[in-house]
């Protein structure tokens, strides 16, 4: 049963710090993706990786950046944390094509 | 890019009824369409896919169709019940590695007792 988890469930961090979301897959899957959920806008990829220190924008990157310095591991970063970067996080791996996403980090910026 | 319209945003039915949602598609080069099902506060997982050299597929109460040339594909649940209520999302993506979808906005099933 593959297994994709995130590091925190909810999050509650001041405009302007730096902030880190990890995200962990035990499925050796090759490829992984940061999305954001907001209601009615569905889901938004703000970057993904097909390998390890590789990385590709997604539609939404302003304002966000990304590590993967191991496979299993693929790191969000919010360089300096805004109140419209509230939201729902959610971090999925694939193999191919079935993703298979973490349980999700509600982020809220005060 | 791929840009993927989806509709309806809400849906409300009674149990038993049928509920169906509906997507559109960009981008012709797409070849794989998975449909997600998000329910409160758990995390998305896929519920049925279909793949550009199928019409269609069904999985018990849930049947995905698709044609390609007009690039619309659908959801059909029947004999729908509550525990059907929840977030849809239909997505569109290139069956290659890098497995990167674009997903519809979500349509939000409520199926009524």
């Amino acid at each position: 049963d593959v297994k994709v988890t995130q590091s925190s469930r909810y999050l509650v961090k001041r405009t302007g710090e730096k902030v880190f979301l990890e995200c962990v897959q035990d499925m050796d899957h090759e490829n992984m993706f940061w999305y954001r959920q907001d209601p009615g806008l569905g889901l938004r990829l703000i970057y993904f990786s097909y390998d390890v220190k590789m990385k590709e924008k997604g539609d939404i990157p302003e304002g966000y950046s990304v590590s993967r310095e191991k496979k299993e591991r693929f790191s969000l970063i919010l360089e300096s944390a805004s109140t419209n970067q509230t939201s729902m996080y959610l971090c999925a791996s694939s193999r191919l094509t079935e993703a298979f996403f973490g349980q999700g980090t509600r982020l809220t910026v005060v | 890019g791929e840009n993927v319209e989806q509709h309806p945003s809400t849906l409300s039915v009674q149990e038993g009824d049928s509920a169906v949602i509906k997507c559109t598609y960009s981008d012709s080069a797409s070849n794989y369409f998975p449909w997600y099902k998000q329910e409160l506060g758990k995390r998305p997982q896929l519920i049925i896919d279909i793949r550009s050299n199928v019409g269609e597929k069904k999985d018990q109460r849930i049947a995905v169709t698709l044609n390609k040339t007009a690039k619309h594909f659908s959801l059909h649940i029947t004999e729908t019940q509550p525990e059907d209520s929840a977030v849809y999302f239909c997505a569109a993506s290139l069956n290659t590695n890098a497995g990167k979808s674009t997903f519809g906005d979500g349509t939000t099933l409520t199926v009524k007792p």
